[in-house]
């Protein structure tokens, strides 16, 4: 969805528990989805992707779902680990730009040992 | 695999310098590369996309003529923060897609910190 200047979201979980961080996208015509990972002072870590025509897709801990009758996207991240606190973000491609992606205002994930 | 590398990592200049930014693929091609920038506990925010060997798109509100940008090559592109004062500074971070490899997630730098004094 379009990025906005808003305070980041926190959300935490203890450890070995299940993570499920949410975003909403308002671009119906978005074709290809990303969620990122990004620690203090680096660039943001490539987790996992979902084009349109797919409503699940799991990676290695995490699952992506994909709601595109809502535009709603979830990132679920399986066994939290301490290592898994971060900021995360969603981003999508605009379908009229072939390779633009827009970020999400982003969730920061606390994981309590 | 893939990897974008950014200099300087961090600066800290005097309000009225002029400061580049280098972004580099480092095994791969990029025909587009992108700028974003970061404010403290914000999201990224896309300034541009730097075309190799053609004028790079801004995003709407984003002055061209403040941040220049420059693709001379497959391999580099370069954003020059003009007469930088306070307001500027961020975080700074490039990304890139590879050659042919367009519908692929984008690869990123590791930013960099700008600090204007």
């Amino acid at each position: 969805g379009e990025s906005v200047g808003l305070h980041l979201p926190t959300l935490s979980v203890q450890e070995g528990d299940n993570s499920i961080i949410n975003c909403a996208y308002s671009n119906s015509a978005s074709d290809y989805f990303i969620w990122y990972k990004q620690e203090s002072g680096k660039g943001p870590q490539f987790i996992i992707d979902i084009r349109s025509n797919m409503d699940k897709r799991q990676g290695q801990r995490v699952t992506v779902l994909l709601n595109k009758t809502v535009k709603h996207l979830s990132l679920q991240i399986a066994a939290t680990q301490p290592g898994d606190s971060a900021v995360y973000f969603c981003a999508d491609r605009p379908g009229a730009s072939y390779d633009k992606v827009i970020f999400g205002p982003g969730t920061s994930l606390s994981v309590i040992p | 695999g893939a990897v974008v590398s950014q200099h300087p990592s961090w600066v800290i200049c005097k309000s009225g310098t002029s400061v580049k930014i280098e972004c580099r693929s480092l095994d791969f091609q990029a025909t587009t590369m992108f700028w974003y920038r970061q404010f403290p506990k914000q999201s990224l925010m896309l300034m541009a996309t730097s075309n190799e060997g053609s004028k790079a798109t801004y995003e709407q509100g984003v002055e061209k003529d403040k941040f220049l940008i420059n693709h001379a090559s497959l391999t580099l592109s370069t954003l020059t923060v003009t007469s930088a004062h306070p307001e500027d500074s961020s975080f700074y971070i490039c990304s890139a897609n590879h050659l042919g490899q367009l519908n692929q997630p984008q690869h990123f730098g590791d930013g960099t910190r700008l600090s204007i004094l």
